[in-house]
């Protein structure tokens, strides 16, 4: 079975510049959420997505967004990039959340640093 | 809101040498508790975890962790740690939502 992929690996960018992430769940799972991990700060949750519909936010300001598309792969798109959102950027599948079965499975990540 | 918060944020020992990480969490109702590992270049990856039932609980790789809910803990343990144990380790727990809240991270080198 094949395992959460993300796409870039990694990817550099210019303040005020935008950028758009994506990841590829597991085969079956409909949950997809986002996490940020910096030295600073650790990992951090931004959102989660099921079936199309953002289920739950963490405190990021509005420049994060997401969406999720109806075979479950979802984007993660920054908008006007600061040096502070250089990061790697985590997803994870699962099956579903909220049910019990918390497990979340999570991809290599993106690194994004913005210069 | 649940919590976790870990002791230790640098650990070094030499291998063969027992290792514990220390993990308290905040009461919050239904507890879910994880530990993930961060090998240097990889992703994360789950190690173990709790929902109910034996306090005990066995992971991969060798790991162990118990959970003890008069002390609000769930330390993670391994009897003998080898040199492919260096890595970053998190706890984690979730909220009603599924949502992860990690720890810190204890980062643990392990010397030849």
């Amino acid at each position: 079975k094949a395992g959460v992929t993300q796409t870039p690996r990694y990817l550099i960018k210019t303040r005020g510049q935008q950028v758009t992430l994506s990841c590829s769940p597991i085969s079956g799972h409909r949950s997809v959420s986002w996490y940020q991990q910096t030295p600073g700060q650790g990992l951090q949750f931004l959102f989660e997505y099921f079936s199309e519909t953002q289920r739950n936010k963490g405190n990021f300001p509005g420049r994060f967004s997401g969406r999720q598309f109806s075979n479950s792969r979802s984007e993660m798109n920054v908008s006007t990039l600061e040096l502070g959102d250089s990061a790697l950027y985590l997803c994870a599948s699962s099956f579903e959340l909220g049910t019990g079965d918390h497990e979340q499975y999570f991809g290599p990540g993106t690194r994004l640093t913005v210069t | 809101a649940q919590s976790v918060s870990q002791h230790n944020h640098h650990v070094i020992l030499s291998e063969a040498a027992s290792l514990e990480l220390g993990c308290n969490y905040s009461y919050g109702g239904t507890v879910n508790l994880f530990w993930y590992v961060q090998y240097p270049g990889q992703h994360l990856q789950l190690l173990l975890k709790y929902f109910s039932g034996d306090p005990l609980v066995k992971g991969i790789k060798g790991f162990e962790a118990e959970f003890i809910k008069s002390k609000f803990s769930f330390n993670l343990r391994k009897p003998s740690v080898q040199w492919s144990d260096t890595a970053e380790y998190f706890c984690a727990t979730t909220d009603s939502w599924g949502k992860l809240q990690f720890g810190a991270g204890t980062q643990v080198v392990v010397t030849p």
